[in-house]
């Protein structure tokens, strides 16, 4: 069965630069989500979207941006990346309110220098 | 406000043994969603299973089950008979019901680490 597809894997970026991270959803799936985690940590909820409208918003850095295009795949944009940018980034699909059930990509993980 | 807690952070059993992992959560909603979340050393996010608030019943796949108590706000979750495949980061999660179609953030909590030695 198709999966959650991010890219880039990896990303090393250096500090005060931009990074574009790239999700495509499970096909059919209408909503999009995107999640951050700190080594060690839990995932923390960044942004959602349904039908490429905005959906839900969590603890998005001003510096990051995103946006869901007309073939539902998504982009996270970060600008003046920051050493505690560090962490692995994913990106979720889900059928909305019909199963709740997210299914997670492979994630991101980007290094800030 | 809605947390999860797992008030365990590291697990170590012997290969065939069983364990549960914890989970407690709080939220005043009524009508709610959980979730367990596996993930292993790879860094992979795998769906385990999801509960809405309404079904009680537990469940069984295989060696996994999940028990489910409204009344103490949990949704443990046993392995029975251990695998070493079973080392992994395993995470709770709650989740509400939107107003609209869209689906809803997922709240973790901070996650077990199991470690499954042979």
């Amino acid at each position: 069965a198709a999966g959650v597809i991010q890219s880039p894997r990896h990303l090393i970026k250096e500090k005060r630069e931009t990074a574009t991270l790239k999700c495509y959803p499970i096909p059919r799936h209408d909503t999009v989500y995107w999640y951050q985690q700190g080594p060690g940590q839990d995932p923390q909820f960044l942004i959602s979207f349904y039908e490429k409208m905005q959906s839900d918003k969590g603890s998005i850095p001003d510096r990051f941006s995103a946006q869901q295009f007309s073939d539902y795949h998504s982009e996270l944009n970060m600008s003046s990346l920051e050493l505690g940018d560090s962490a692995l980034y994913f990106c979720a699909s889900s059928l909305g309110q019909l199963t709740y059930e997210q299914y997670f990509g492979p994630g991101t993980r980007l290094t800030v220098t | 406000a809605q947390k999860v807690t797992q008030a365990q952070t590291e697990i170590s059993v012997v290969e065939k043994e069983d364990v549960t992992l914890d989970c407690v959560y709080e939220t005043r909603d009524t009508t709610y969603y959980l979730f367990w979340y596996k993930q292993p050393p790879s860094g992979e996010l795998v769906f385990l299973i999801r509960r809405n608030s309404f079904d009680e019943q537990n469940e069984i796949s295989g060696r996994y089950s999940w028990n489910f108590q409204k009344s103490t706000s949990s949704f443990n979750f046993t392995i029975t008979a251990s695998q070493v495949v079973d080392s992994a980061v395993y995470f709770c999660a709650l989740s509400e019901v939107s107003a609209n179609q869209a689906g809803t953030a997922l709240i973790f909590g901070k996650g077990t680490t199991l470690s499954v030695s042979s």
